[in-house]
């Protein structure tokens, strides 16, 4: 039983570029979280997506935004990349929106911008 | 503003003792508060949580306190052993508001096992 699955597991862009980060929740998830995690910090809640849409959301810009697939994948979209969005990105993936305790991590796409 | 914080970001304790590490928050509103654990290279993994109405709970070698009017939480570790050795954060989130998945985390503290 696979869990859950990020890519890339590395990634090197620079300023003003934009950057695609994929996540493949854990078979039977149905809900997909995002966190930042800066270096030296605590990860940092992004966004939630269940049922395709976006449920909650953390204090990011507009730059951030998301996707959820009908196979309930993910992917988080990063516009006009700024050096201090260099960080590890997290997707946690949970069986509906209130399974605090069973959100599975993925082990992270660390994004350094140049 | 940070909500919650670990401000010891490492320890070291010996093999076979108690390791205690501490978490302190702000927002009153937190009614139920967790433990991950982190290795290099992995994502992190849920540990131990408790929710406001209790002031201890406990798994195996795991306990955690929470002192509510100290908004104070510790997680105790007795005994410790090498795999132990992790990052360790501290999460809150807001269970009666139907968004207990959107965790707020501490800066973590690397707690190191030692022979």
């Amino acid at each position: 039983d696979a869990g859950v699955t990020q890519s890339p597991t590395h990634l090197i862009k620079t300023r003003g570029q934009q950057v695609t980060l994929r996540c493949s929740p854990k078979s039977g998830h149905d809900t997909v979280s995002w966190y930042q995690q800066a270096l030296g910090q605590g990860p940092q809640f992004i966004f939630q997506y269940y049922e395709e849409e976006e449920r909650q959301r953390g204090n990011f810009p507009d730059r951030f935004s998301g996707h959820q697939f009908p196979n309930y994948s993910s992917e988080l979209n990063v516009n006009a990349l700024l050096l201090g969005d260099s960080a590890l990105y997290l997707c946690a993936s949970s069986l509906g929106l209130a399974n605090q305790e069973t959100q599975y991590f993925g082990p992270g796409t660390r994004l350094l911008v140049l | 503003d940070q909500q919650v914080k670990q401000n010891s970001p490492s320890l070291s304790v010996q093999e076979g003792r108690i390791s205690i590490l501490n978490c302190d928050y702000t927002n009153s509103m937190f009614d139920y508060f967790l433990w991950y654990k982190k290795y290099p290279a992995e994502g992190p993994t849920f540990l131990i949580s408790i929710s406001s109405i209790k002031d201890k709970n406990e798994d195996g070698r795991f306990t955690v306190f929470l002192n509510k009017s100290a908004k104070h939480l510790s997680l105790h570790i007795v005994p410790s052993q090498p795999g132990d050795s992790a990052v360790y954060f501290c999460a809150a989130t807001l269970l009666n508001t139907g968004t207990a998945s959107k965790l707020t985390f501490g800066t973590g503290t690397r707690l190191q096992v030692t022979l």
